[in-house]
């Protein structure tokens, strides 16, 4: 079935830049998503790409897909010690329907 | 709107209980999602509902599970006989098309002793 991987861990210092990767396995996506979890809390989505994009910039965040290696990355400008969270990588199966997310990369963010 | 409401926030029971998790989705959404977060298991789909009828269980564990949505705006899940196993954060999302992904409620924590 449809996968989705990524790293499990990613340390930074503020104001550096953040890159968190993630792979899937799905040809046919048409959107994929990127959610944030802050300790205790539900999953906030954050941005998402069509999979006709390379790149989408929203104001710090900026997200690039290359679909030909399945690969989709997370780059937070800036990074402060709110980012600290895990991110989540997702991706539509089976249409519209089903949300698959990978394991989540948390991120620690250290003056 | 309050957003994806979930109830209770937190619950502890003992082993062999039965435990109901609760969940409001967001007014006009039609569809509906449960979802496990464990650390060993990350994020599984559990069910999802489209206008009220279940439409895929598949990531349900076993029998001791069971989803139901009456109505639009409710819908239940339930463990019977509960295990230790069974601890784990539980996740209720609600979406429409048109919209993109979903939205979260802030979960359950669930513990059995």
């Amino acid at each position: 079935g449809e996968d989705v991987e990524q790293s499990l861990f990613l340390s930074v210092r503020e104001g550096d830049s953040s890159v968190i990767n993630c792979t899937y396995t799905d040809s046919s996506s048409t959107y994929l998503y990127w959610y944030k979890q802050e300790p205790g809390a539900g999953l906030q989505l954050l941005t998402y790409i069509f999979s006709n994009m390379d790149m989408k910039q929203d104001q710090r965040l900026t997200v690039l897909l290359n679909k030909k290696d399945k690969h989709l990355s997370l780059r937070i400008a800036d990074t402060q010690t709110g980012d600290s969270a895990i991110y989540f990588c997702a991706d539509v199966s089976g249409g519209y329907n089903k949300l698959i997310f990978g394991a989540g990369t948390r991120l620690a963010v250290h003056p | 709107d309050a957003g994806v409401i979930q109830s209770p926030r937190h619950e502890v029971t003992e082993m062999g209980q039965e435990v109901t998790l609760r969940c409001k989705p967001i007014s006009g959404h039609d569809y509906l999602f449960w979802y496990r977060q464990t650390m060993m298991r990350g994020l599984e789909l559990l069910i999802y509902f489209n206008n009220n009828v279940p439409i895929d269980d598949s990531g349900m564990p076993e029998d001791r599970f069971s989803a139901k949505m009456p109505n639009a705006s409710f819908s239940t899940l339930k463990i019977q006989p509960s295990e230790p196993r069974d601890s784990a954060v539980y996740f209720c999302a609600s979406s429409s098309p048109g919209l993109y992904g979903y939205t979260f409620g802030s979960g359950t924590r669930l513990t059995v002793v």
